[in-house]
């Protein structure tokens, strides 16, 4: 089976501009979460995802949004990119919402900000 | 609220040597608790998991964990160590109750293993 998938792995963008990353989740799967992992900051929960509803949030500006649509695939938007967006984004997937539910990641897809 | 507390950023061992790397935790709940690991440039992948069944968790490549609620403590060990087993790794808590599923990671712990 498939593990989950992200896209683009890398990317390059200058401050203003706005990006989109994709998450394919492993097939079956219902749930995407979304973190950043950054040098300072360590891995911080963005939001998740479930039968195409926001569940839950963390505490980032409304820069960052997201979706999941029919088919748990997900995106994340980040608009107005800062400087400090340079980090790594994990997507994970899993098969439901309960808390004993393993998450599995995708490899990330690598954000500079320039 | 909960707070994840992973004692060492970093740790070096010889080949061949046991593992000990350390995780407290604070949980408002009954938590799940997981350990993952990260190689360079590479998304996370689970080692283990802890989920109010038995308190020894085994796990992938001869990882174990012990829950000690009374210590709320979930510490990783490994007996010997491997050159491959060189990587950041991370203790997560999530809480089992309440609508707030999300994962708290620590701060990581990165694992040099010498030969």
């Amino acid at each position: 089976k498939a593990g989950v998938t992200q896209t683009p792995r890398y990317l390059i963008k200058t401050r203003g501009q706005q990006v989109t990353l994709s998450c394919s989740p492993i097939s079956g799967h219902r749930s995407v979460s979304w973190y950043q992992q950054t040098p300072g900051q360590g891995l911080q929960f963005l939001f998740e995802y479930f039968s195409e509803t926001q569940r839950n949030k963390g505490n980032f500006p409304g820069r960052f949004s997201g979706r999941q649509f029919s088919n748990s695939r997900s995106e994340m938007n980040v608009s107005t990119l800062e400087l400090g967006d340079s980090a790594l984004y994990l997507c994970a997937s899993s098969l439901a919402l309960t808390s004993t539910d393993t998450q599995y990641f995708g490899p990330g897809t690598r954000l500079t900000v320039l | 609220a909960q707070s994840v507390t992973q004692l060492d950023s970093h740790v070096s061992v010889s080949e061949g040597t046991p593992v000990l790397l350390r995780c407290n935790y604070s949980s408002s709940y009954s938590p799940s608790l997981f350990w993952y690991v990260q190689h360079p440039n590479k998304g996370l992948q689970l080692l283990l998991k802890y989920t109010s069944a038995a308190t020894l968790v085994k796990g992938i490549n001869g990882f174990e964990a012990e829950f000690k609620k009374s210590e709320t403590s979930f510490h990783l060990t490994k007996p010997s160590a491997h050159m491959s087993d060189a990587a950041e790794y991370f203790c997560v808590v999530n809480p089992s109750s309440g609508s707030a599923r999300q994962l708290t990671f620590g701060s990581g712990t990165q694992l040099t293993v010498l030969p």
